[in-house]
């Protein structure tokens, strides 16, 4: 059983264009998380939700938007993607106090 | 500002050697919890051990011991009896309380090579 999924794990794309990337969690967590990490492996929280309410927004441009349709789920839609939009997307869930689990990432890469 | 710092990029071990990484925190937080995670080649985040700051006594998973030093903000990971599967970039990440959203913080990461 996967504790958290993403969708798709690989994507590749033109400048300019818009993504999402889906992410579901069967753990039962109230907070879910996405997370950015660069090509020097540096790891950075971009979104917190809990109970489908944005609760960090760490200064993410606004072609960023994560959704929540419920807690289960937290997707994130990029728009006109850039070449520094270029990482690998980590979603996480967790409940309060609790040990984050990581998905298995995303690699993006902006053509 | 809070912030976690890895001051190795790379460590080397021997096989069935011990190795310790290094890692420091600066928070005016007193209540938090400290983690390591591991990030092998397939690029899954693995937690390795977690310890809570109001817990003197330091963490301990099989292999892998913490020194928790909390005046000093210093949380150091132990890996004794190294194996090859140990090979991976190491994260150290600090979690403030759950009022701040409870993201994690994370270090620059330190690159774990085991010889055989």
């Amino acid at each position: 059983d996967t504790a958290v999924s993403q969708t798709p794990k690989y994507l590749v794309t033109q400048m300019g264009n818009d993504k999402s990337i889906k992410c579901e969690q069967n753990l039962g967590h109230d907070t879910m998380y996405w997370y950015k990490q660069d090509s020097k492996k540096f790891l950075k929280i971009m979104f917190s939700y809990n109970n489908k309410e944005l609760i960090i927004n760490e200064t993410v441009p606004n072609r960023f938007s994560p959704k929540s349709p419920d807690k289960a789920h937290l997707n994130l839609h990029i728009n006109s993607l850039e070449l520094g939009d270029s990482a690998v997307y980590f979603c996480a869930s967790s409940q309060v106090e609790g040990e984050q689990f990581f998905g298995p990432g995303t690699r993006l890469t902006v053509l | 500002a809070q912030t976690v710092t890895q001051s190795q990029p790379e460590m080397s071990v021997q096989e069935a050697e011990t190795v310790t990484l290094s890692c420091t925190y600066d928070t005016s937080e007193s209540d938090y919890y400290l983690f390591w995670y591991k990030q092998p080649p397939s690029r899954q985040m693995i937690l390795v051990i977690r310890q809570e700051a109001y817990k003197q006594q330091n963490a301990t998973e099989n292999r892998f011991s913490v020194n928790f030093q909390k005046a000093a903000k210093s949380f150091s990971l132990k890996i004794s009896d190294s194996q090859l599967g140990d090979a991976a970039m190491y994260f150290c990440a600090y979690r403030p309380p759950y009022n701040q959203g409870g993201k994690l913080i994370f270090g620059q990461g330190t690159e774990l090579s085991v010889k055989p």
